[in-house]
């Protein structure tokens, strides 16, 4: 099983700011297929970017992901008062398909 | 559109059988996996299985096996999560999503239902 570990735990950033998170696997990640999800609280989870960087429809574009083989990442790059949420990576090229444990993105 | 509209929230006690379901919408049904995810309370996604329901082949996480069943109707275009038998444990909150292009299975979940409240207490 691909273990996901994202870092850091939590992110306190202002708006207007940059943020970058981070997503490590525990083995390579087969044809790049890592997503990211923004979930809001009482809210389901939010498709952002799939295959590492293509970003979902109608998903802005300060969002962008980078990254291949076993580092992945995003970008945010001038934050909005409605990215504060929490932000998980999945791989769904192996089995199981797993998350990672997510990032809070909160207001400093 | 597409949607993906979920049953209502359930209140059960240790030992009880449950069904949830997800029904589909704005799409053709047999022809996109459909799966599940569990997020206990303030806790992350966990992915549990999804379902082909064209023909019903299923995959489920090897933490999941065996202690739920995935399943679908395809004549209501309806996918369903089921326990036998509760535990306290089970309790969280439970999502249908549909993988994101048709007929793969190694693709992300969009869109996603709204969600499902189990609750298991004695």
């Amino acid at each position: 099983e691909i273990v996901l570990t994202q870092s850091p735990g939590t992110l306190s950033l202002s708006p207007g700011e940059r943020a970058t998170l981070s997503c490590r696997a525990s083995q390579s990640v087969s044809s790049s297929y890592l997503g990211w999800y923004q979930q809001k609280p009482g809210q389901a989870p939010r498709l952002l970017v799939y295959d590492a960087s293509n970003r979902a429809t109608g998903i802005p574009d300060r969002f962008s992901g980078s990254g291949s083989g076993t580092d992945f990442t995003l970008t945010i790059s001038r934050l909005e008062p409605e990215d504060f949420a929490v932000y998980y990576c999945q791989q769904y090229g192996d089995s199981p398909r797993t998350f990672g444990q997510g990032t809070k993105l909160e207001i400093k | 559109e597409v949607q993906l509209v979920q049953s209502g929230a359930e209140v059960k006690k240790p030992g009880e059988s449950l069904k949830i379901s997800c029904k589909g919408s704005g799409y053709s049904f047999t022809t996109y996996w459909i799966g599940w995810v569990r997020q206990m309370p303030g806790k992350g996604l966990e992915w549990m299985g999804i379902i082909y329901p064209g023909d019903s082949d299923t995959r489920y996480s090897p933490s999941f096996q065996g202690q739920v069943t995935i399943s679908a109707d395809k004549s209501i275009s309806t996918a369903y999560l089921q326990w036998s038998s509760l535990r306290a444990s089970d309790t969280a909150m439970y999502y249908c999503a549909r993988l994101s292009v048709h007929s793969s299975s190694w693709r992300p979940f969009d869109p996603w239902g709204q969600g499902t409240l189990v609750t298991v207490s004695s």
